[in-house]
């Protein structure tokens, strides 16, 4: 079974560019978290999609925008990129929404902005 | 605020020995904390999840503690080998899916 799939791999834009970041879950999978992880720090949660309805948002400014499709695939989206966005990007998928569901993540995006 | 603390400083072993790496909560008591393992460049991997009344749970060479009044769990990887070279991440989940990671720590595993 293939796991969470996360594209592009690799990404590099400029300040105050946008840039779209798509995951497919595992099959069977509702929900789909999206984290940043900057270079020796622990991913932060930005945020949480299930069944197509944002469940849970992060510390982080509306520059950033997510959502969820009909086959529980999810985009997110950052505008007006800045510096400090450059990271890599995780996308986790779970059967349900609980606090103890195992969260499967995918490879990653690394954002970099120049 | 809600934390998650680990030792940010690289840990260097011998293989064969016991690694042990150490997760502090601080203004809160979780129910549980899970530990996962991150390769570079790539997502964390879901390797335990303990609750707080295990105090201790087992998987292979992996042992997982967990002491509410240190406020800390400690996870232990026995006759450690260098395919376990990796970072370490303790997290805490919330209701809405929402994983509460610390820093990492990240284990180098000599031969």
């Amino acid at each position: 079974d293939a796991g969470v799939t996360q594209s592009p791999t690799h990404l590099i834009k400029t300040r105050g560019q946008h840039v779209t970041l798509r995951c497919s879950p595992i099959s069977g999978h509702k929900s789909v978290s999206w984290y940043q992880q900057v270079l020796g720090q622990g991913p932060q949660f930005i945020f949480q999609y299930y069944e197509k309805e944002e469940r849970g948002r992060g510390n982080f400014p509306d520059r950033f925008s997510a959502r969820q499709f009909p086959n529980y695939s999810s985009e997110l989206n950052v505008n007006a990129l800045l510096l400090g966005d450059s990271a890599l990007y995780l996308c986790a998928s779970s059967l349900d929404r609980g606090s103890t569901d195992t969260q499967y993540f995918g490879p990653g995006t690394r954002l970099t902005v120049l | 605020s809600q934390k998650i603390e680990q030792n940010s400083e690289a840990l260097n072993i011998q293989e064969g020995k016991t690694a042990t790496l150490t997760c502090n909560y601080t203004n809160y008591s979780p129910a549980y904390l899970q530990w996962y393992r991150q390769d570079p460049g790539r997502g964390p991997v879901f390797l335990l999840l303990i609750r707080e009344n295990e105090k201790e749970k087992r998987k292979e060479r992996l042992k997982v503690t967990f002491d509410t009044t240190l406020k800390q769990s400690l996870f232990h990887i026995t006759a450690s080998q260098p395919a376990d070279s990796a970072t370490y991440l303790c997290a805490h989940g919330h209701q809405g899916g929402k994983l509460i990671f610390g820093q990492g720590t990240e284990l180098s595993v000599k031969p």
